[in-house]
């Protein structure tokens, strides 16, 4: 099983700087298939990036990812109010075939 | 438009069965992997098990194997968590979540089904 561990576990900041959140893996990530998710307080989770670098629909140029093997990092280049959340890692592969992280809570 | 929409909330007791729905609309439902992932009060998102509603292939967690049931009704494009009895630990919210085509990535998630099991 691969374990996905992300750091740090809460990350404080003020609107405009930029937002560094790391995500590693226990094992090689296959085919690079990781992805990470938003979950504001009350609602269900966004993809927001997918396949390490990928955007998902209608997710603004701020956030990036990038990464390979066990290292991953989403940045967030210049903080909104509204990006403050619990962001997610998730990969897939092996037995599960789906694991998450345990999460980063950015605050402001 | 895309959109997962679950069965309400559901206060149970220990021991009963429970069963779960969300229904897809907006795409082709047969197409699609449907998953279930869990959130415990407070806690991070663990993927449960996902079906395939073209054939009912079902893919489950080992964490989850035997616990819950899966299924689903392409008929009505509706997918099913169930549980023959409940545990007050199964208490949590339950996303239903689409897997973005062939890529292993959910990109459309239901609003969630509260469970509160309680005696």
């Amino acid at each position: 099983e691969i374990v996905l561990t992300q750091s740090p576990g809460t990350l404080s900041l003020s609107p405009g700087e930029r937002a560094t959140l790391s995500c590693r893996a226990s094992q090689s990530v296959s085919s690079n298939y990781l992805a990470w998710y938003q979950q504001k307080p009350g609602q269900a989770p966004r993809l927001v990036i997918y396949g390490v670098f990928s955007r998902a629909t209608g997710i603004p140029d701020r956030f990036s990812g990038s990464g390979s093997g066990t290292d991953f990092t989403l940045t967030i280049s210049r903080l909104e109010p509204e990006d403050f959340a619990v962001y997610y890692c998730q990969q897939y592969g092996s037995s599960p075939l789906y694991t998450f992280g345990q999460g980063t809570k950015l605050e402001i | 438009e895309v959109q997962l929409v679950q069965s309400g909330a559901e206060v149970k007791k220990p021991g009963e069965s429970l069963k779960i729905s969300c229904k897809g609309s907006g795409y082709s439902f047969s197409n699609y992997w449907i998953g279930w992932v869990r959130q415990m009060p407070g806690k991070g998102l663990e993927w449960m098990g996902i079906i395939y509603p073209g054939d009912s292939e079902t893919r489950y967690s080992p964490s989850f194997q035997g616990q819950v049931t899966i299924s689903a009704d392409k008929s009505i494009s509706t997918a099913y968590l169930q549980w023959s009895s409940l545990k007050a630990s199964d208490s949590a919210m339950f996303f239903c979540v689409r897997q973005r085509g062939s890529s292993p990535y959910f990109d459309y998630w239901g609003q969630g089904s509260l469970v509160t099991v309680s005696s």
